[in-house]
């Protein structure tokens, strides 16, 4: 079963706007991580949150860890065109369990409209 | 930099038939993944290799074997197609493996296969 699962699965928003999504997992993790993914390409990594960390920033990308609650969000502000695409949380487990394993969410297809 | 480059990129095969994908990176890194994409399932992970010289299960390997010929490259086999295994299928390395902690995968563009 997926470790991560993202929420919304689409999201459709206005250029300019702020687009916020969430990751929600099951396991004690070592690491966080999102991923982007546009239309017929592979993933490429965005930003990593340790699980030592709550909050990490990289541009226009905000991301937020609780662990307790077992979820993180991700919030794109100010959003562009160039911006359409799916994203993807994975969760990195324990080195000494789960190796170098990442496990990856369904993915929440994020759509900004000109 | 090529980064992580797949082969073939399209592959159209019958039930039963066998094939290799590709996986080759420059990047000198220690792991290597495969995953398939299905809508509505996210990526699962098929096989992966920590290190030249070892390979490992992941979520999904019935029905496909590896090979970790080389640090450079990791290939993926399904020696007798079904149409269940009609997917896309992405491989990704890392630079750490085993016991380092976090890993950021880069990935190729995927190999989309089609079994009829």
């Amino acid at each position: 079963s997926q470790q991560g699962e993202e929420d919304p699965q689409a999201l459709s928003i206005q250029e300019g706007e702020n687009a916020t999504m969430n990751c929600s997992y099951k396991t004690s993790i070592n690491n966080l991580q999102w991923y982007r993914q546009n239309s017929g390409r592979g993933l490429v990594h965005l930003i990593l949150i340790r699980s030592n960390e709550r909050e990490k920033h990289s541009g226009r990308l905000r991301v937020t860890l609780d662990t307790s609650k077992k979820s993180s969000s991700l919030l794109i502000t100010a959003s562009r065109a160039a911006d359409t695409a799916s994203y993807f949380c994975a969760t990195g487990g324990h080195p000494e369990t789960s190796g170098s394993r990442l496990t990856f969410g369904e993915g929440t297809q994020l759509t900004v409209n000109p | 930099n090529a980064g992580v480059t797949q082969t073939p990129k399209f592959q159209v095969l019958k039930t039963g038939q066998s094939m290799t994908l590709q996986c080759a990176q420059d990047m000198n890194h220690n792991s290597m993944y495969w995953y398939r994409q299905d809508p509505g399932m996210g990526l699962r992970l098929i096989y992966y290799s920590a290190s030249e010289g070892t390979t490992d299960k992941g979520e999904v390997p019935n029905g496909y074997n590896v090979s970790r010929l080389n640090k450079r490259e990791f290939s993926l086999r399904l020696e007798s197609a079904a149409p269940s295994q009609t997917s896309v299928y992405f491989c990704a390395s890392s630079v750490h493996g085993g016991v380092s902690g976090a890993n950021v995968l880069t990935f190729g563009a995927g190999s989309r296969l089609t079994v009829l």
